[in-house]
């Protein structure tokens, strides 16, 4: 039981790259989301996913998109990167009670 | 959206110390969960706790949801209980887990 897994966990881009972080679920659970934390602050909600084929906007969505493929899988895409979107990503899934998140992605855009 | 606060935004303690760590919230919650993120950036669940009060070891929770605030109780703190801690709420209205900006804590030996 891997519970949630993303990939990659660390990654380095070049400004105007593009880039998917994945992330997995084996506990069946309807929703799930992405976070991002940026150095000593708390997590801030880019997108998220109520069930499979709806997504819906959270608090930083902008330079994001995001993919429900099926009920295990949520993707977060940028299609170019900027240095702002450097920071530690996490997503998470939730069934009706609690939260599981993964281990994160470290991301920098240089 | 709903509003999540947390206090104190920092707080360092003696090892073997108590503390009380505090959330507010701005509306009616059907999802309430205290997490402990540890120096390596790990989020560990501690406590689901929508309404009630719950005890695991030296931590204790309590959610009072009528007045819209949570505690955290950590008794006889060790340096390992350092890191931030997080509330995060999902609101009866909808779908969103929002977090509150957490409270650092550090506990010196």
């Amino acid at each position: 039981n891997a519970g949630v897994t993303q990939t990659p966990k660390f990654q380095v881009l070049k400004t105007g790259q593009s880039m998917t972080l994945q992330c997995a679920q084996d506990m069946n659970h309807n929703s799930m989301y992405w976070y991002r934390q940026d150095p000593g602050m708390g997590l801030r909600l880019i997108y998220y996913s109520a069930s499979e084929g709806t997504t819906d906007k959270g608090e930083v969505p902008n330079g994001y998109n995001v993919s429900r493929l099926n009920k295990r899988e949520f993707s977060l895409r940028l299609e170019s990167a900027a240095p702002s979107q450097t920071s530690v990503y996490f997503c998470a899934s939730s069934p009706a009670r609690g939260a599981f998140f993964g281990q994160g992605t470290r991301l920098t855009v240089v | 959206g709903i509003q999540v606060e947390q206090s104190p935004p920092d707080l360092i303690l003696q090892e073997g110390a108590n503390s009380t760590l505090r959330c507010n919230f701005s509306d009616s919650v059907n999802n309430l969960q205290w997490f402990h993120q540890n120096p390596w950036g790990q989020l560990i669940n501690l406590f689901y706790i929508p309404s009630g009060t719950k005890q695991n070891g030296r931590l204790s929770a309590t959610t009072v949801a009528t007045e819209r605030y949570s505690l955290l109780y950590i008794s006889s703190s060790q340096t390992t209980d350092s890191g931030v801690y997080f509330c995060a709420v999902r609101g009866n209205a909808g779908n969103m887990l929002t977090f509150g900006g957490g409270t650092r804590l550090m506990v010196k030996p």
